[in-house]
């Protein structure tokens, strides 16, 4: 069966350090995979996704992922963090047929002065 | 305006009251789905349809209901509310296109639900 796993419930990061947020995935086939972000009070909004090609993916406010078929992997970086980057991020996966979409339980993310 | 709308935002109600949350949509989309959102759990599906004659459970429909009214409606009913469907709710839309499927998903701000 599908699953995709964060292992981390809440990151913190100072502003400007470095982020990566980790991401696990389990999928029979190659796998279409998604990082969506959720601002507090708002619906989620897609960073970025990576269907096929290139393993290293750019998305929108400076994020990138790279997707790593050996390790089940699609981690998330960003070189540094800005204070409006505290959210909680979720990885995604999808099935063949794009229909049905499994969420990972989401990492929160603090940024500190 | 939002492309995908939910009302209400906020609802508290009391154990076994019926409560209905409506999502529309002016994206074009055919595909609609609902879910609920938990802490440390994600989102889970609830229902999700891919036109207006097709409707299918999720993993977690028991206690739920849904209508897809039009093409850009798709209403989530609980019948006899119960406190553990106190959660977050999202309504999400997506496109289908032969050969360009990307399965990304919109989604509206949310409706959070408190059963008392």
């Amino acid at each position: 069966a599908q699953s995709v796993t964060q292992p981390d419930i809440h990151i913190t990061v100072s502003e400007g350090a470095s982020l990566e947020l980790r991401c696990n995935y389990s999928y029979g086939a190659t796998p279409y995979l998604f990082w969506y972000v959720q601002s507090p009070g708002q619906g989620l909004q897609l960073l970025l996704k990576y269907f096929s090609g290139d393993t290293l993916v750019q998305g929108i406010k400076g994020f990138e992922a790279e997707f790593k078929r050996s390790q089940s992997s699609f981690n998330l970086r960003k070189p540094s963090v800005h204070w409006s980057d505290a959210a909680e991020y979720f990885c995604a996966v999808v099935n063949t047929g794009g229909f049905k979409t499994i969420f990972g339980a989401g990492t929160r993310l603090f940024v500190k002065a | 305006d939002a492309d995908v709308t939910q009302t209400p935002r906020n609802r508290i109600t009391k154990t076994g009251k019926r409560i209905m949350l409506e999502c529309s949509q002016t994206k074009g989309h055919d595909r609609m789905y609902w879910y609920r959102q938990d802490p440390g759990l994600g989102l889970r599906l609830i229902y999700y349809s891919f036109d207006v004659k097709d409707i299918n459970k999720g993993e977690i429909s028991d206690g739920y209901s849904v209508s897809r009214q039009a093409q850009a409606k798709f209403s989530l009913s609980l019948e006899s509310a119960i406190p553990n469907q106190t959660a977050l709710y999202f309504c999400a839309t997506s496109e289908w296109r032969t050969g360009t499927n990307t399965g990304e998903l919109f989604f509206g701000e949310g409706s959070r639900l408190t059963v008392l």
